[in-house]
């Protein structure tokens, strides 16, 4: 069976600097997508960024981007220049061949003005 | 386009009462999906739908039931509610029948709280 694991339970961050949030997951299939998704305090579950596991380029969206590595099956988020609207629980997720997200355990990130 | 949406926002049920969670996606998505969110942990899925007419049960079922009213609506019912069943309550959907690969968008949730 898939696992996603988050092992950083809260990270803060200043404003304006970067952080990486880190996801690992284990998996046998080959294909397959990973997910960032952002929950602010209205609980809302906002996507985040996408990757699909047959692209070797990472994905990027603005100040987002991941650090996808394929054989390590790491899939780490990169925040940059934080700013105070990032302050959220962010969740790593893993779809494969069913189409189930099977969520990580989430990291709350806060922001320090 | 309003996306996915689900009423209540909020409920409180007494232990033994019934319910149901209503969901609706305006974006024509084939498949769609319920889940469930404890504190301190991610989201569990309950059931799922690939299409219309087809339901399958998910990583926690037990006591839910699901109907998959039309393409658009997917409804969540708990026949005799616990207190382990007091969680933040998500439906989604996606435009991929399962067993294909695609995004999935999100409702606002429901938080049930079960006396």
């Amino acid at each position: 069976a898939q696992t996603v694991t988050q092992s950083q339970p809260e990270m803060s961050v200043q404003e304006a600097e970067t952080v990486t949030l880190s996801c690992t997951y284990d998996t046998s299939e080959s294909d397959y997508y990973l997910f960032w998704y952002k929950q602010p305090p209205s609980r809302q579950m906002i996507l985040v960024i996408r990757q699909e596991a047959y692209k070797q380029q990472n994905a990027t969206e603005n100040r987002f981007s991941v650090n996808f590595q394929k054989a390590a099956k790491s899939f780490s988020l990169k925040i940059s220049d934080s700013q105070l609207g990032d302050a959220a629980m962010y969740f790593c997720a893993y779809a494969g061949n069913t189409g189930k997200l099977i969520f990580g355990q989430g990291t709350t990130l806060q922001v320090k003005p | 386009n309003a996306g996915v949406t689900q009423t209540p926002k909020f409920q409180v049920l007494k232990t033994g009462q019934s319910m149901t969670l209503q969901c609706a996606q305006d974006m024509n998505h084939n498949s769609m999906y319920w889940y469930r969110q404890d504190p301190g942990m991610g989201l569990r899925l309950i059931y799922y739908s690939a299409s219309e007419g087809t339901t399958d049960k998910g990583e926690v079922p037990n006591g839910y039931n699901v109907s998959r009213l039309n393409k658009r609506e997917f409804s969540l019912r708990l026949e005799s509610a616990a207190p382990s069943q007091t969680s933040v309550y998500f439906c989604a959907s996606s435009e991929e029948v399962a067993g294909g690969l695609d995004t999935q968008y999100f409702g606002p949730g429901t938080r049930l709280t079960v006396l």
